[in-house]
């Protein structure tokens, strides 16, 4: 168990529609993570979050977007779903020490769209 | 060309063998590298990472980086039917935390 919860653990929802996944960083880790995993393209960084501000951005369509909150759990909303879209989403975080930026993922949510 | 290589293929090991994976990369700018394993329906778990070429050893991980060829190694020794998981290698440089990931190598540890 790395300490990173997401939820909800599995979604399916249809074309079009908008959904929320969280998740909450292992404590004392200020920065937030997101990836998208597919079978064709692997893991790809989404976005980073650190202490509520945007750090990074990577892969992120414009449909897709997210926050971290003050307690520093973070949710990345998904809208005008696409079938292309399904995927499995992780959440990881890290203290962001400097040097060497060791991320710890959590379980992720399978989202499938139809 | 992709910044990150990593042979997909599936790898299927009797018990005991060791197990070699590899992936190769073309951004210089990485500076540090990790391996996760993941297991089925699970998420990616930080098994090794080092910064320096070299090896690195960890019970029966070891590490392997060549900065001069851009290539990097993990061995798994005495290889056990719990080490059958997919092994990503993942690598990111200092001031940019986004990992670049591999596509992962599927291993199976064949009792």
């Amino acid at each position: 168990d790395s300490g990173v919860t997401q939820t909800p653990k599995h979604l399916i929802t249809a074309t079009g529609q908008r959904v929320t996944l969280r998740c909450s960083p292992r404590s004392g880790d200020l920065s937030v993570y997101w990836y998208q995993q597919s079978l064709d393209q692997g893991l790809q960084f989404l976005i980073q979050y650190y202490n509520g501000e945007e750090r990074a951005k990577g892969n992120i369509l414009e449909r897709f977007s997210a926050q971290q909150f003050p307690d520093l759990h973070s949710e990345l909303n998904l809208s005008s779903l696409e079938l292309g879209d399904s995927a499995l989403y992780f959440c990881a975080s890290s203290v962001e020490k400097v040097g060497a930026d060791e991320q710890y993922f959590g379980p992720g949510t399978r989202l499938t769209v139809t | 060309q992709k910044e990150v290589e990593q042979d997909p293929g599936p790898l299927s090991v009797p018990e005991g063998a060791i197990v070699s994976l590899n992936c190769t990369y073309s951004n210089s700018a990485f500076q540090y590298f990790m391996w996760y394993r993941q297991y089925s329906r699970k998420g990616p778990e930080l098994l090794m990472y080092t910064y320096s070429s070299g090896n690195k050893e960890d019970g029966r991980f070891t590490a392997q980086v060549d900065k001069s060829s851009k290539y990097i190694s993990l061995f798994i020794r005495d290889s056990q039917p719990s080490d059958s998981a997919t092994y990503l290698c993942a690598m990111g440089s200092y001031g940019n935390n986004r990992l670049a990931f591999g596509k992962g190598n599927q291993v199976v540890v064949i009792p």
